[in-house]
């Protein structure tokens, strides 16, 4: 089992709907999640940060995290086609030394 | 979010030669700075984590003489790559963060062109 699996896609979605990423890991003592947004050819940029059960949501984007089920996932509401793009989870790794590491990426693709 | 310079945005070079990679954290201090490498369309590949002051850690497969890092300050860490081939051509990325659990931000971005 890889330590971080996202589904790599593309996941398609009309403009206006909402766009679901999931992710999960393997590491339970894992303590700190984020998502990521890279355009192609770009180095990606943090989208959103969660350290606690629940839901954190950051205008059109909100992100779930569950430690029991080991999964978190991001929700991108009235997708826009400039959403397009690859977004990566990534995971802080207390049992690898505090080392981040991200999944393969879904790739999203917004049709207007 | 805190900015992250990375310097050169390019760079072609003859195989053989060494090329330097700047990585500098703009308005915090980096205790930690990874250094990653994408091919197109595959995902980030880690490389090595510098903490500042220390040795770096690579990650299985890399190799440290051919890929020198230095992270000699809170602000600034260097990748070298050293005698350059064409396989090394790739899209070098170094991201900072100032904690053990803090986001982590990005630079711009190297693409490496080995001719």
């Amino acid at each position: 089992q890889k330590e971080v699996e996202q589904n790599s896609g593309p996941l398609s979605v009309p403009e206006g709907a909402i766009a679901s990423l999931n992710c999960t890991y393997s590491d339970r003592g894992s303590q700190s999640f984020f998502w990521y947004r890279q355009y192609s050819g770009k180095s990606p940029e943090l989208i959103m940060s969660i350290y606690s059960n629940g839901d954190k949501e950051d205008g059109r984007f909100t992100a779930q995290l569950n430690k029991a089920s080991q999964y978190v996932s991001l929700l991108i509401r009235d997708s826009q086609p400039s959403d397009s793009a690859t977004y990566l989870c990534a995971v802080n790794r207390k049992a690898a030394g505090n080392k981040l590491t991200f999944g393969g990426g879904t790739r999203v693709l917004v049709k207007p | 979010g805190a900015v992250v310079s990375q310097h050169p945005s390019w760079v072609i070079c003859k195989s053989g030669t060494s090329v330097k990679i700047e990585c500098r954290s703009l308005d915090f201090q980096a205790t930690t700075m990874f250094w990653y490498r994408q091919f197109p369309k595959q995902s980030l590949m880690l490389m090595a984590t510098s903490n500042e002051g220390s040795k770096a850690t690579y990650e299985q497969g890399v190799e440290k003489d051919k890929f020198l890092i230095n992270h000699a300050s809170l602000t600034l860490s260097t990748l070298t790559v050293t005698s350059a081939h064409p396989e090394d051509s790739s899209f070098y990325i170094c991201s900072a963060r100032d904690g053990v659990n803090t986001e982590a931000f990005f630079g711009q971005g190297t693409r490496l062109t080995v001719v």
